[in-house]
């Protein structure tokens, strides 16, 4: 049921920035319907990273930034750290299944 | 500091009956804003939305699960709980509860628990 279409991987190196895609559709990102971010360390449940399209909840570190435009939204991580490999998860609501939906899921590689 | 940890059977047979709770503490669970819900991942995939609850008991299910989902509150024990009947080894998932943070534009989950890995065997 995963109506968000994210990359399954991307990797840097340690400082780099990379980002992750999270493409959608008129029924959710497209409908203005807010895009968050979790982040998955191994073996761990998710953690929010960022809320509401583009805000960081306290203690995230100000490397990760989040943006929206049209039905994709985009999380950016800056200055990557050997700590930032995880799997990282998008996240809105669809008014066609009128279900809260998660992405596809992207593995962080920094190499 | 905010927690949630699932409890349940770890193992459950096929067409039985699946029943987790999620204890919340240093919180209350019938804060207004917020809704409680439950997520599941099966191994080695993506997340699923299974359902919510608010504290005074209005529910919404994932539309895929409906019909085999029911959640229920109890205040005075500040839990929630999931049952899903007829269960099949796609069922078979690591099972998270999590706190709903009501918005407009979409609700984010924050914080989750820990999660308990529930597997349909025989």
């Amino acid at each position: 049921q995963s109506v968000l279409t994210q990359p399954p991987s991307v990797s840097g190196a340690p400082g780099q920035r990379v980002s992750i895609s999270c493409t959608g559709s008129s029924s959710n990102i497209g409908a203005y319907y807010d895009v968050h971010w979790y982040q998955q360390l191994p073996g761990t449940a998710p953690k929010l990273l960022i809320y509401g399209n583009t805000n960081r909840p306290s203690g995230v570190p100000d490397r990760f930034s989040g943006s929206r435009s049209g039905t994709s939204a985009s999380l950016a991580i800056s200055g990557l750290q050997a700590e930032d490999e995880a799997d990282y998860y998008c996240q809105s609501y669809d008014s066609s299944l009128s279900v809260y939906v998660f992405g596809t899921g992207t593995k962080v590689t920094v190499l | 500091q905010l927690q949630l940890q699932e409890s349940g059977p770890g193992l459950v047979k096929p067409s039985e009956t699946l029943s987790l709770t999620c204890t919340v503490s240093g919180a209350s669970i019938s804060s207004s804003s917020y809704y409680w819900g439950w997520i599941r991942q099966p191994p080695g995939k993506g997340l699923e939305w299974i359902g919510n609850i608010y504290y005074s008991g209005n529910t919404y299910y994932n539309p895929s699960l409906k019909g085999r989902i029911t959640i229920s509150v109890d205040s005075s024990k500040n839990q929630f709980s999931l049952r899903l009947s007829s269960v099949t080894a796609a069922d078979t998932a690591v099972y998270y509860c999590a706190r709903e943070r009501a918005a407009a534009g979409s609700n984010w989950f924050d914080p989750w628990g820990q999660g308990t890995l529930v597997t349909v065997s025989s």
